[in-house]
């Protein structure tokens, strides 16, 4: 069974500029996870979808985040514009929770590094 | 808001000696208790978990107590190796994994 993809892997960028991240989660997940891990620190959720539909985004910094998902499957992340803090690891999670399962297990993709200098 | 808090920092263990990995948790709704391990480069891997109408779990070298009342959750790993050496982290949430909240995490060093 194919895991999370996540890319790019690596990405430097100049604050102010904009910057996106893809992921395409688990062939028949309902739900996908999208996590900021700050260096020394545990994931933070940011944002969840079940299936196309947004059911937790309390934690987004809506200013300049966005997220949409594509058709229930893939997932994209945006920042705009970039600031310096927002320096992380972005992890994309999936699990099958949904309408019609509970299972919680979230698995996770190798993450992108984002540095903004 | 809810927190989810993590002891100890860092852990070093001789290989062969058991690791505990305490938290805490805030939110008196979770029933969802997944313990993490991240390696290097990685995103994290579930080891283990364990549900609120559970006390304890175990798989093998490595288990899970909860207790509900004091809201605490603890991971043990027994007769460490060297290959156990990475991050771990607890997390709590509700059914369906809404609103996952993870600890801070405990970077485990076990010395051969």
């Amino acid at each position: 069974e194919a895991g999370v993809a996540q890319s790019p892997r690596y990405k430097i960028i100049e604050k102010r500029q904009s910057v996106a991240f893809w992921c395409n989660p688990i062939s028949g997940h309902a739900t996908l996870y999208w996590y900021q891990q700050i260096l020394g620190q545990g994931p933070k959720l940011l944002i969840q979808f079940q299936n196309n539909g947004v059911v937790d985004d309390s934690q987004l910094p809506k200013d300049r985040f966005s997220a949409e998902r594509l058709k229930g499957v893939d997932s994209t992340l945006k920042i705009q514009p970039a600031k310096l803090e927002d320096s992380a690891v972005y992890l994309c999670a999936s699990s099958m929770a949904g309408e019609a399962s509970s299972t919680d297990t979230q698995y996770f993709g190798p993450g992108t590094r984002l540095t903004v200098l | 808001g809810e927190n989810v808090e993590q002891h100890p920092s860092t852990l070093s263990v001789q290989e062969g000696d058991s690791a505990v990995i305490k938290c805490t948790y805030s939110d008196s709704a979770s029933n969802y208790f997944p313990w993490y391990k991240q390696e290097l480069g990685k995103g994290p891997q579930l080891i283990i978990d364990i549900r609120s109408n559970v006390g304890e779990k175990k798989d093998q070298r490595i288990a899970v107590t909860l207790n509900k009342t004091a809201k605490h959750f603890s991971l043990h790993i027994t007769e460490t190796q060297p290959e156990d050496s990475a991050v771990y982290f607890c997390a709590a949430s509700y059914t369906g994994g809404f609103k996952t909240i993870f600890g801070a995490g405990t970077r485990l060093f076990v010395k051969a």
